[in-house]
């Protein structure tokens, strides 16, 4: 059972493009719904995360915006830089444990 | 202040051996969780320990096993190789406090290969 599908698969940018990711979770318990950031060869870092009670977060160029009556979340990448070239998880956290997206590889080309 | 370390990088098997993973997590942290990452599947949980106990399990067969030593650093054994278990399998630390115990930090991962 998928319980946070994740879109699109993979995602081409221009520089200064914004990049858009979606997510959309099934379990209502869910509390928290981070995004993770996962350069080759290393393991995911934490990028930004938020929480249900509020709609949206924004860190520098980095936004997420949350709808919790669709149960969606997304992440924007303003201005995106080929140095944001990365596979981006979305995931849902209850009980300790965060459920993951399968990923999306963004490739911003300069 | 180091990250999460795993040893070794990469590990390479045959199908019906065993493999063994480790895990030191970030200094203080007592949580140690493992995340299997298959090409095409995301990260998909394994196991959670804290406190030296298993609290979590996700939805793999018993042939995955691990454990968690006094000093917190953990261990992920795998028996009976097949094929399928190759993956990148990776280790996350938290430190359990209120509002923060969901915040993992991993480490870059043990890259296995099943022959």
């Amino acid at each position: 059972q998928q319980q946070v599908k994740q879109s699109p698969q993979s995602l081409i940018v221009q520089k200064g493009g914004i990049s858009i990711i979606n997510c959309a979770y099934e379990n209502t318990a869910f509390d928290y719904f981070p995004w993770y950031q996962q350069f080759p060869g290393k393991g995911p870092a934490l990028l930004i995360a938020i929480r249900p009670d509020v709609s949206e977060k924004k860190e520098g160029r980095f936004t997420i915006s949350f709808n919790k009556s669709a149960k969606q979340f997304s992440l924007h990448i303003m201005d995106s830089q080929p140095g944001d070239s990365a596979t981006y998880f979305c995931a849902g956290g209850s009980n300790y444990k965060l459920t993951f997206g399968k990923g999306t590889l963004l490739t911003v080309n300069p | 202040e180091a990250g999460v370390t795993q040893s070794p990088t990469h590990l390479i098997k045959t199908r019906g051996q065993q493999a063994t993973l480790r895990c030191s997590p970030i200094s203080g942290h007592t949580s140690v969780y493992w995340y299997q990452q298959a090409l095409g599947l995301g990260l998909q949980f394994l196991l959670w320990y804290d406190e030296g106990e298993e609290r979590n399990r996700g939805n793999f067969p018993p042939r995955f096993s691990g454990r968690q030593f006094p000093n917190y650093s953990s261990e992920l054994n795998v028996n009976a190789l097949e094929l399928e278990d190759s993956a990148l399998y990776l280790c996350a630390s938290s430190l359990k406090l209120t509002g923060e115990n969901e915040k993992l930090f991993f480490g870059s991962g043990t890259q296995l290969s099943v022959l």
